[in-house]
């Protein structure tokens, strides 16, 4: 069965930092693109970045950009966030997601909080 | 990186079909067919519905269904119930290994 598992979320001030992790299970994690998408409260769903099975290419959207890092770790079937600068219109859900064909994303996470508020 | 636009709600009675759409731009639906479609209920983690336009991954009900036309994609529910209640939200891959959400529509069943 494939789980994926986030973890790091949390309460942290303006132009503070935090570290999302996914451990990912029940599929061999190197062999699939993984992206993390987030959603503001009350808020659709936007993608904010994804890594290449081997981590060699990564992708932000526009907003994040500078800011945010994508990594894993394939040995320990890890996925992972790097915020830093954080704002507050970064608070949100914050899901990592296993992306297949087209760019689909069949396997998500059960999401973890961040809010960035003073 | 703009949203792809989709109505705001939607409703129908059960029995009934339905459609969203979800209109984008020559430099994101209309350029591929990489369009899925997610149904996420309140407190939950979005589920994959429709890929690659008009594929159903299994499990899947066949009452679900997805088309394209130009810049614009719909979702089709046939024989709306009680359980499709729910927001849904159309994607599309932009290009550059880079995809974009749509705004989201709320399914209400009468």
């Amino acid at each position: 069965e494939v789980q994926l598992v986030e973890s790091g979320g949390g309460l942290v001030q303006p132009g503070g930092s935090l570290r999302l992790s996914c451990a990912a299970s029940g599929f061999t994690f190197g062999s699939y693109l993984m992206s993390w998408v987030r959603q503001a409260p009350g808020k659709g769903l936007e993608w904010v970045a994804n890594i290449k099975q081997d981590g060699s290419e990564k992708y932000y959207v526009d907003s994040v950009k500078g800011r945010f890092t994508i990594s894993r770790d394939n040995a320990k079937n890890s996925l992972y966030l790097q915020m830093n600068s954080l704002r507050a219109e970064d608070t949100a859900v914050y899901y990592c997601a296993r992306t297949g064909g087209g760019y689909s994303n069949g396997y998500w996470g059960q999401g973890t909080l961040v809010t960035v508020s003073s | 990186q703009s949203a792809l636009t989709q109505p705001a709600s939607v409703s129908g009675s059960p029995g009934q079909s339905i459609t969203i759409s979800c209109t984008g731009t020559s430099s994101d639906v209309g350029s591929y067919n990489f369009v899925s479609w997610y149904q996420q209920h309140p407190g939950k983690a979005p589920k994959l519905m429709i890929y690659e336009g008009s594929k159903r991954p299994s499990g899947v009900s066949n009452r679900f269904s997805g088309s394209k036309s130009g810049n614009t994609a719909s979702l089709t529910i046939s024989g709306l119930q009680a359980e499709d209640e729910a927001d849904y939200y159309c994607c599309s891959y932009a290009g550059s290994s880079t995809y974009v959400f749509g705004t989201g529509t709320k399914v209400t069943v009468l």
